[in-house]
């Protein structure tokens, strides 16, 4: 079964700076790589997502970074906002069914 | 458009008691999740269907975890008997299935049961 493993736990930036939450993965059946964020009380909701013919993608202040050979990827945000304060988390596909394996997520605070 | 629906919300129960939870999907999306999210941990699936035939139940407890989704469009996840290590928050989600029909299709969560096993 899949392992994603995520990293930092937690993260505190000032606003306005870089936000950046790093994720590894073991083996993928193909390459699909999301990322969830989710707010205290609510479910997560898709934030941006990677299908890597491409290594990085873009999408307003969030970039996803893809590092095939490493077996990781990463998520950017910046100029990091308050209203970013949040918790993030990474996903893999898993081996041998059809499913998402989800990072255990990262805490992120964004000082005013 | 509605949004994924849970109920209830909160739910305290003794250990070894049974409870029951509910979800309504997004209006027309075939493929139903149930994950089961710890705290401190990202959510783990226990159940997907797509319309009434169940896709993988793998990671469900079946010797007390138990799940339907009639006529292909709500769900009700049942525990029965609790055990203190269910404490946890259920979500229910759901994803209108593209082209592949796979794991590359957006997930839509709902807010979550919370459950608490004392």
């Amino acid at each position: 079964q899949q392992q994603v493993k995520q990293s930092p736990q937690s993260l505190i930036v000032q606003k306005g700076g870089i936000s950046i939450i790093n994720c590894a993965y073991e083996n993928t059946a193909f390459d699909y790589f999301p990322w969830y964020q989710q707010f205290p009380g609510k479910g997560p909701a898709l934030l941006i997502a990677i299908r890597p013919d491409v290594s990085e993608k873009k999408e307003g202040r969030f970039t996803i970074s893809f590092n095939k050979s490493a077996k990781q990827f990463s998520l950017h945000i910046m100029d990091s906002q308050p209203g970013d304060s949040a918790t993030y988390f990474c996903a893999a596909p898993d081996t041998g069914r059809r499913a998402l394996t989800f990072g255990s997520g990262t805490r992120l605070q964004v000082q005013p | 458009e509605a949004g994924v629906a849970q109920s209830p919300r909160y739910k305290i129960i003794e250990k070894r008691q049974s409870v029951a939870f509910w979800c309504n999907p997004i209006s027309g999306h075939a493929t139903l999740y149930w994950y089961q999210q710890i705290l401190g941990q990202g959510p783990k699936l226990l159940i997907q269907f797509q319309n009434n035939g169940v896709v993988d139940d793998s990671q469900l407890p079946k010797d007390r975890f138990s799940a339907e989704r009639l006529k292909g469009v709500d769900s009700t996840l049942k525990i029965q008997p609790a055990k203190l290590e269910d404490s946890a928050v259920y979500l229910c989600a759901s994803s209108l299935p593209g082209l592949a029909r796979g794991i590359t299709d957006t997930q839509y969560f709902g807010p979550g049961t919370r459950l608490t096993v004392l």
